[in-house]
């Protein structure tokens, strides 16, 4: 199984402010996706990247893959309150089906 | 937006006991998946399905866990014999293609495991 690992772990921060969270691997991915979780609720696809070193924009939040495919790193610009959720990378490999989830990034951002 | 539709949306039932959890996957993806999230940990894989056959499983799925497809529309995960680790939120998803595509997720089963 390869592990994904998220930092940090927790992130307060107020609104207004940039931050960046990382997802970091030993291990190659053929792709890895960001997702975004509330309490209660299954999470849901931000967006997927597959080619090493590319560069993702989703209205404020930004995705990159690593040149060799192992990490990744979201960064959200004037983050919003809206933004407050567990934010979730999973790996996914060439020769299997599964995903590898991080154990995710828990933000809370405060008016 | 198409969506992926779970129930029951809770499940309490006593160890030892069967449990079927049900699924309804987007009408035109091929791929579906069961994973399970216990309370504070992090999303697990269970097992993948395509074209009526499990394409991969983990090695949480033993021989008390199986799925099937009934008729079309349906996928649904059975436990044979729950036990009191198997309390967790239990998600379907399903994927129009493999591998390098996201996910759709159901909102989960809370089961829960007395």
């Amino acid at each position: 199984t390869q592990l994904l690992e998220q930092s940090p772990q927790f992130l307060s921060i107020q609104e207004g402010e940039n931050l960046t969270v990382y997802c970091n691997s030993s291990s190659v991915f053929s792709s890895l996706q960001w997702y975004r979780q509330e309490p209660g609720e299954g999470p849901v696809l931000l967006v997927t990247v597959v080619t090493g070193g590319e560069v993702k924009k989703l209205k404020r939040l930004t995705f990159q893959f690593g040149d060799a495919r192992k990490d990744s790193s979201l960064h959200i610009t004037a983050a919003q309150p809206g933004d407050t959720g567990l934010y979730l990378c999973a790996g996914g490999v060439h020769s299997g089906y599964a995903l590898n989830f991080g154990k995710g990034t828990s933000l809370l951002v405060t008016p | 937006e198409p969506e992926v539709t779970q129930t029951p949306s809770h499940q309490v039932t006593q160890m030892g006991q069967e449990v079927i959890l049900r699924c309804v996957p987007i009408s035109n993806h091929l791929y579906f998946y069961w994973y399970r999230q216990i309370l504070g940990q992090k999303v697990e894989f269970l097992v993948s399905f395509y074209n009526n056959e499990i394409s991969e499983k983990s090695e949480i799925f033993d021989d008390q866990f199986s799925v099937e497809r009934p008729d079309g529309s349906n996928f649904t995960l059975k436990i044979r014999s729950t036990k009191l680790e198997d309390s967790a939120m239990y998600f379907c998803a399903s994927s129009e293609a493999q591998r390098s595509y996201g996910y759709t997720f159901g909102s989960g089963t809370r089961l829960t495991v007395v």
